[in-house]
């Protein structure tokens, strides 16, 4: 069963627009949250993050919003650029522990 | 650059061969991971070590072992490799103190087909 959910497998978006990737969770003990990008033939790498503190985390063209009551997030992309195009996954933490938990990943096209 | 290698970055192999793959850290975290990703599967834990001897399974333990017998190196074993482990591995480091403690730094992958 999947605790981390990211239900649309690819998303298409114009240049200059906003991409919206979505991830929910069932296990309301997650109390970390965070969002890696992967390009094809590379690691992932660290993308934003939020503690279930706040309900929003921005960094640049990034943004970050978590719904605890809804036990939904998801991360904003103003504006989208053609370089954005790629798979993005959503992690889940709970408190103390080492070991996240990973959804399946979107892949993000950003048309120019 | 997070300082993690994986080794080889491509193998092909046959079914019943052994197989061991490399992850190696100049950081010095105490926390490494090993991850396989397959199309629709995302990035699925196989095992984790939180210190040199010290490892636990993942969700997808079964067919693999692992080592680390030194602080920056964490081996994943095939001990008899089969079609359905042909995956790319990714190995990742965890920071243990400060800052977003929690994110991992991934390194490049190692693409493994088993014939």
């Amino acid at each position: 069963d999947q605790q981390v959910k990211q239900n649309s497998p690819s998303l298409s978006v114009q240049e200059g627009r906003i991409s919206i990737l979505n991830c929910d969770y069932t296990n309301s003990m997650f109390d970390y949250f965070l969002w890696y990008k992967k390009y094809p033939a590379e690691g992932p790498t660290f993308l934003i993050s939020i503690s279930s503190i706040k309900d929003k985390n921005e960094d640049g063209r990034f943004t970050v919003f978590l719904n605890k009551s809804a036990k939904h997030l998801s991360l904003h992309i103003v504006p989208s650029q053609p370089g954005d195009s790629a798979v993005y996954f959503c992690a889940a933490n709970s408190g103390g522990s080492y070991i996240p938990t990973f959804g399946r990943g979107t892949s993000l096209i950003v048309h120019p | 650059d997070a300082g993690i290698t994986q080794s080889p970055r491509h193998k092909v192999t046959e079914t019943g061969t052994p197989v061991t793959l490399r992850c190696h850290q100049t950081e010095n975290h105490r926390y490494m991971y090993w991850y396989r990703q397959d199309p629709g599967h995302g990035l699925r834990l196989i095992h984790y070590s939180y210190g040199v001897k010290d490892t636990d399974k993942g969700e997808v333990s079964d067919g693999y072992s692992v080592s680390r017998s030194k602080t920056e190196d964490f081996l994943l074993t095939l001990e008899s490799a089969t079609s359905s482990q042909t995956s790319v591995y990714f190995c990742a480091i965890r920071p243990g103190t400060g800052g977003d403690y929690n994110e991992q730094f991934f390194g490049p992958g190692t693409r493994l087909t088993v014939l």
